[in-house]
């Protein structure tokens, strides 16, 4: 099977950069997405890491460790609007996709 | 822009009724989900579908079935509604792909009650 886990809450300062950790247990692995859920809204894809290292979306920054089960959102230049949840998640196989129990990030101004 | 629409918000329904939700996209996608969501628990996968007429279960299928007659469409059935049920339900759909790596889009949400 598979499980991913977070942090439950994370809260950090406007203009601070917060790192969002996620650790994984699969039975096969494929691959690492991120998803941002505000309040009331629908989850939207941020980004997705095949292969170990960093990738760099604007001021949102995903990594991953295939040999550490490891991954993180890093959020730089915190802005107010990034309060929401953040939910880690992997391909299982042939279309299914686990999901992380998700993180709620506050920012504080 | 991919949209992906359910067809009510909120819900209101009370035990033993059976209750549908519908979800619709507009991308031609091949694969649809349906999830529910509870604090503490992230989203959970109830069933997915690969295919029109195909069907897979996900992780908490139990007390749920599912349609899906047409590529866009993919309904969500509770054949007899119990409180445990109460839950926010997201639909979601990605195009095909090996692995499941595909981008998911999700709809905005069913907010259900059952009393």
């Amino acid at each position: 099977g598979q499980s991913l886990e977070q942090p439950s809450e994370v809260t950090a300062v406007e203009g601070a950069i917060v790192q969002i950790n996620c650790t994984y247990q699969t039975s096969g692995f494929y691959g690492l997405s991120w998803y941002q859920q505000h309040d009331g809204g629908a989850p939207t894809f941020l980004s997705y890491n095949a292969l170990d290292g960093l990738e760099e979306t604007g001021r949102f920054s995903s990594f991953l460790s295939r040999s550490d089960s490891y991954g993180y959102l890093l959020l730089q230049e915190l802005q107010m609007k990034d309060s929401a949840s953040y939910f880690c998640a992997t391909p299982g196989g042939y279309q299914k996709v686990t999901f992380g129990t998700g993180t709620k990030l506050q920012v504080i101004p | 822009d991919v949209k992906v629409t359910q067809s009510s918000r909120y819900l209101v329904k009370r035990t033993g009724e059976k209750v549908f939700l519908e979800c619709v996209q507009d991308m031609d996608h091949e694969n649809m989900f349906w999830y529910r969501q509870d604090p503490g628990l992230g989203l959970r996968l109830i069933y997915f579908s690969y295919d029109v007429k195909m069907k897979e279960k996900g992780d908490i299928p139990e007390g749920y079935s599912v349609s899906r007659e047409k590529k866009e469409r993919f309904s969500l059935i509770l054949e007899s509604a119990s409180t445990n049920q109460t839950s926010m339900y997201l639909c979601a759909s990605s195009s095909a792909g090996q692995r499941g790596e595909e981008t998911q889009y999700f709809g905005p949400g069913t907010r259900l009650l059952v009393l």
